[in-house]
């Protein structure tokens, strides 16, 4: 039921870019992405409901594919501030759960 | 406004020990999740509820765990005869009415407990 987040570990420089990957095996009906820093709660970051879309703000956009049950997140021109790890989080089709992903450590460096 | 509130922020207890996790949602949401959360990991569901009614505790390990939500605001997370594998953050999120995983969550600062 967890979905598999790729890669595991990704260390940038200040200023580059990155992508994050979310696969579910599960049919979805939305998709979820929060960052959270150590020590600290998760933080909601965008959301995606079935039906294809992209959204974004600032530099951060996201993507969902439902055919595929796969979500990327795309961080451009990161910033220091942008560390931390990332989960997505999935509702499926049918049914009140909610299950986060494996997660994504984020190191952005000067 | 004020966020999502738990209560106590930590907790050590006794292998065997009962313990009561607090969780006070933002004014007005009407969903409320239990998570838990080791270190390394993310947040593992237990519980969803939509308003007084758990509308779906599969995520509850075993019957040791068990939550309430009597007048559809503050939740409270039980534990019975707790384990050290228990040892974990607790984390509970509130969300405005609708469906699940529809909108946004808002997280507590977690509850760590700790089973010795």
């Amino acid at each position: 039921q967890q979905p598999v987040q790729s890669p595991q570990a990704v260390i940038l420089r200040e200023g580059e870019d990155a992508v994050i990957n979310c696969s579910s095996s599960k049919a979805l009906y939305s998709v979820h992405w929060y960052r959270q820093k150590h020590g600290e709660a998760p933080v909601f970051l965008m959301i995606l409901l079935k039906g294809g879309e992209q959204k974004g703000h600032d530099k951060i956009s996201a993507s969902f594919n439902e055919k595929k049950q796969q979500s990327s997140l795309y961080l451009t021109a990161s910033q220091l501030s942008y560390s931390g790890t990332y989960f997505c989080g999935t509702s499926p089709d049918t049914g009140n759960q909610f299950y986060f992903g494996t997660g994504t450590s984020l190191t952005v460096i000067p | 406004g004020a966020g999502v509130s738990q209560t106590p922020s930590n907790k050590v207890t006794e292998k065997g020990k009962y313990v009561e996790l607090r969780c006070d949602p933002i004014s007005g949401h009407t969903a409320l999740y239990w998570y838990r959360q080791s270190l390394g990991q993310g947040p593992e569901f237990l519980i969803y509820f939509q308003g007084t009614g758990a509308a779906d505790d599969s995520g509850l390990p075993n019957d040791r765990f068990f939550a309430v939500r009597p007048e559809g605001s503050v939740s409270t997370l039980k534990i019975q005869r707790t384990e050290r594998g228990d040892s974990a953050v607790y984390l509970c999120a509130s969300s405005p009415p609708g469906l699940a995983g529809v909108n946004e969550q808002f997280f507590g600062p977690g509850t760590r407990l700790t089973v010795l």
